[in-house]
């Protein structure tokens, strides 16, 4: 049962444009939330992270939205580069529990 | 400084056959994660390790075995392979529960 969904495998943008990710989760005990992004042949690195206490966190060209209500996250990027292709992971977390569950990833292509 | 060290790389198997996955980590972390990625899964939680001498089942235990050998080291072993485990095997550690993993470069394992 996924409770973490990234319903978009892929996504298609134009290098200086915005790129907008989705995730939604089903668990409304989950209260922590995490971006990684992966590149081929590598293991996921850490991209930003967004607490429940907050709806918004930035850093640099990532920012992170937080719809409690909705039980949506997003990740926008913005101006999207070339070196931003990848495949973006959300990951979610509840305190009762501890450790994180993922989303199924999606497939960002930046071009020229 | 290395991070988080997986071996092998690659490794085929036939089925029945044994094999660990070795993971170490220089970066004096408690908590250690053996995750596996399939398509269109995003990344599951075969076991974790919240500290040395404790080991608990993640979402999808069943097949493996892990050892806490010292704080460094974390071990995945499959007793007998199956197709079903051909996947892309990620060690990961974090500081402490619930916050950024550091992951290694990945053990693309395919049984045949």
């Amino acid at each position: 049962d996924q409770q973490v969904k990234q319903n978009s495998p892929s996504l298609s943008v134009q290098e200086g444009r915005i790129s907008i990710l989705n995730c939604d989760y089903t668990n409304s005990m989950f209260d922590y939330f995490l971006w990684y992004k992966k590149y081929p042949a590598e293991g996921p690195t850490f991209l930003i992270s967004i607490s429940s206490i907050k709806d918004k966190n930035e850093d640099g060209r990532f920012t992170v939205f937080l719809n409690k209500s909705a039980k949506h996250l997003s990740l926008h990027i913005v101006p999207s580069q070339p070196g931003d292709s990848a495949v973006y992971f959300c990951a979610a977390s509840a305190d009762s529990w501890g450790k994180f569950q993922f989303g199924a990833g999606t497939q960002v292509v930046v071009t020229p | 400084n290395a991070g988080v060290t997986q071996t092998p790389k690659f490794q085929v198997l036939k089925t029945g056959q044994s094999m660990t996955l070795q993971c170490a980590q220089d970066m004096n972390h408690n908590s250690m994660y053996w995750y596996r990625q399939d398509p269109g899964m995003g990344l599951r939680l075969i076991y974790y390790s919240a500290s040395e001498g404790t080991t608990d089942k993640g979402e999808v235990p069943n097949g493996y075995n892990v050892s806490r050998l010292n704080k460094r080291e974390f071990s995945l072993r499959l007793e007998s392979a199956a197709p079903s485990q051909t996947s892309v095997y990620f060690c990961a550690t974090e500081a402490s529960l619930r916050t950024e993993a550091f992951f290694g470069q990945g053990t693309r394992l395919t049984v045949v």
